[in-house]
């Protein structure tokens, strides 16, 4: 079963407008981790956050996690038209071997 | 560094065939995984495998068969081909399991008619 839900499933903005994107989950965690995919490619990883953590950044990312809520937020600041991709959540439970378990992700769509 | 490689890119299969979709990573990583990616569905996870000689079923393994006889290669075997496995497959890899992020191959898309 998905673990994570993106919210919003789509979201289309203008070059230079920040895009924020919702991630919810259902059970308890190691960490949280964010992944590009353009269209038809595989999926890149763009940040991960630890249960622990509460705010990760890295370049033009910000990720928050609260873990009380069990929800998460992906911040792109000042965006370009070349971060048009779907955008995913994964999840790695806290029990047993360590896989990921994916949200359905949002598409983003940047126009110049 | 080629990272995870995944053959073929494309394939069409009638139903009822087999056939093995290959992975390959360089990166001596002990964790890889097959996912399968449905329009709306996000990626389920297939297999999985925790090192050489060591596999797990994950969340939609029906269908499927895998083994690791070396850390470089998980292999996905299709054992009789359905319409419904018709999708786009990844295989990742990992250092130590999600803790550091997967590394992912470019996929191979696979229809069953």
């Amino acid at each position: 079963s998905q673990q994570g839900e993106e919210d919003p499933q789509a979201l289309s903005i203008q070059e230079g407008e920040n895009a924020t994107m919702n991630c919810s989950y259902k059970t308890s965690i190691n960490n949280l981790q964010w992944y590009r995919q353009n269209s038809g490619r595989g999926l890149v990883h763009l940040i991960l956050i630890r249960s622990n953590e509460r705010e990760k950044h890295s370049g033009r990312l910000r990720v928050t996690l609260d873990t009380s809520k069990k929800s998460s937020s992906l911040l792109i600041t000042a965006s370009r038209a070349a971060d048009t991709a779907s955008y995913f959540c994964a999840t790695e439970g806290s029990s047993g071997y360590s896989t990921l378990t994916f949200g359905k992700g949002t598409m983003l769509l940047v126009s110049p | 560094n080629a990272g995870v490689t995944q053959t073929p890119k494309f394939q069409v299969l009638k139903t009822g065939q087999s056939m093995t979709l290959q992975c390959a990573q360089d990166m001596n990583h002990e964790y890889m995984s097959w996912y399968r990616q449905d329009p709306g569905m996000g990626l389920r996870l297939i297999h999985y495998s925790v090192g050489a000689g060591i596999t797990d079923q994950g969340e939609v393994p029906n269908g499927y068969n895998v083994s690791r006889s070396t850390t470089e290669d998980f292999p996905l075997r299709l054992l009789s081909a359905a319409p419904s496995q018709t999708s786009v497959y990844f295989c990742a890899s990992s250092v130590q399991g999600g803790r550091y992020g997967y590394t992912f191959g470019s996929g191979t898309r696979l229809t069953v008619v």
